[in-house]
């Protein structure tokens, strides 16, 4: 069973461009959050998707910053007219489906790492 | 709101001495604790978890973490560290409504 992926594992973009950062869930979950580990400071919850469906997005900046996890495919956090700010490691995570016990457990992917120059 | 604390920035050990790593936590409400361990340049992987029933949890690689309700804390502990144990540690919690609240981490360093 494979675990979360995603990719690009490193991604280089220059100040104004976009960023999509993509994350695909462990077989058979179906909840999806993304975090942002900025450097010497501690993971961050930025937003907690289902399928279709944005659950709490309570961490993502109001500009800038958006995620999708669509009914086919990964999960896509996409970040516009990136700045150095946004210089970043982005770890995505995934949790089996709501009301089962270990459903609070999250799996997280290996990161994208995002450099702005 | 909820908040986790790690005590210890960093925490120096030499081989096969044992060590705990420190979090507390603040809720009002129940919840459910995590240790994670982020290897250089990995993602986090999970360590133990308390969800409910006994207070003493066990996890991989030989950490255990106790659960106290009353101090509000959930330290890590392994009685003899190896030089592998060199990583990052992280707290989390999680009350129920999706998201985990991490501590800022505390950097294990294992000499020989």
């Amino acid at each position: 069973n494979a675990g979360v992926m995603q990719n690009p594992r490193h991604l280089v973009r220059r100040r104004g461009q976009e960023a999509r950062l993509r994350c695909s869930p462990m077989k058979g979950h179906s909840h999806v959050y993304w975090y942002r580990q900025l450097p010497e400071e501690g993971l961050k919850f930025m937003v907690y998707l289902q399928k279709e469906n944005i659950i709490d997005e309570s961490g993502m900046p109001k500009e800038r910053f958006s995620a999708e996890f669509p009914k086919e495919g990964p999960s896509i956090l996409r970040i516009q007219q990136v700045v150095r700010g946004d210089s970043a490691a982005y770890f995505c995570a995934s949790s089996p489906r709501a009301g089962a016990h270990l459903s609070y457990e999250q799996y997280f992917g290996p990161g994208t790492r995002l450099t702005v120059t | 709101a909820q908040s986790v604390t790690q005590l210890d920035s960093q925490v120096p050990v030499f081989e096969e001495a044992p060590v705990e790593l420190r979090c507390n936590y603040s809720s009002s409400v129940s919840v459910y604790l995590f240790w994670y361990v982020q290897y250089p340049n990995q993602g986090l992987q999970l360590l133990l978890k308390y969800l409910s029933g006994s207070t003493l949890v066990k996890g991989i690689n030989g950490f255990e973490a106790e659960f106290n309700k009353s101090q509000t804390s959930f330290h890590l502990r392994k009685p003899s560290v190896h030089i592998s144990d060199t990583a990052e540690y992280f707290c989390a919690v999680n009350n129920q409504g999706g998201k985990l609240i991490f501590g800022q981490g505390t950097e294990l360093s294992v000499k020989p």
